[in-house]
């Protein structure tokens, strides 16, 4: 089973600045990659999906690259609401542990 | 607006069987082109795939709780369905049901399932 590893585990940033995201793969995945946001007491919301393609509704301060094994979420500037947990995950099915946000 | 909805005992005794149903609005589940996903969240912690079906059947389980877990689909009540044997406390969780497809993925609102006698 293929295993998705995060990191950092936790990023500690301001609003307007950049945040860098990783998801690394222990095998490769292609571009069958999505990522998520959590904010507490909500579930996920789809973010980005085939490594870098939007959702619908997704601002574009939000972008994603990638591809095989090695995968990253970039938030161009920080909203006060950007602060969450961000989840990848192979299309369906394997979750990462998780980046936590915050301020 | 399409919304799915998970329903089941939220009490479960340790050894039973956890059994959840996830309900859908609408009949988008007798099409294919979707997944429908169980997923859980330990307190406090990350997300862990549990599985999917198609609406032919076809399933797709974490290795790790494949041994233990059955998901079925009923596409005449717009329904499919969990069950977990053999529960421990480890098996506390909140657990979700999501429609997933390319570009799109809707989740009920989660419900807690607690193993404890």
């Amino acid at each position: 089973e293929i295993v998705l590893t995060q990191s950092p585990a936790t990023l500690s940033l301001s609003p307007g600045e950049r945040a860098t995201l990783s998801c690394r793969a222990s095998q490769s995945v292609s571009s069958s990659l999505a990522w998520y946001q959590q904010k507490p007491g909500q579930t996920p919301r789809l973010l980005i999906y085939d490594a870098s393609n939007r959702a619908t509704g997704i601002p574009a301060r939000f972008s994603g690259s990638g591809s095989g094994t090695d995968f990253t979420l970039t938030i161009s500037s920080l909203e006060p609401e950007d602060f969450a947990v961000y989840y990848c995950q192979q299309r369906g099915r394997t979750f990462g542990q998780g980046t936590r946000v915050e301020i | 607006q399409v919304q799915l909805q998970e329903s089941g005992p939220g009490l479960v005794k340790p050894s039973q069987t956890l059994s959840l149903t996830c309900t859908v609005s609408d009949d988008s589940i007798r099409s294919g082109g979707y997944y429908w996903s169980w997923i859980r969240q330990h307190p406090g912690k990350g997300l862990e795939w549990i599985g999917y079906i198609y609406n032919t059947g076809s399933t797709y389980h974490n290795p790790s709780l494949t041994s233990r877990l059955t998901i079925s689909i009923d596409t005449s009540k717009n329904q499919f369905s969990l069950k977990l044997r053999s529960v421990t406390a480890a098996d506390t969780a909140v657990y979700y049901c999501a429609r997933d497809t390319r570009g799109n993925s809707l989740w009920g609102q989660g419900t807690l399932v607690t193993v404890s006698s």
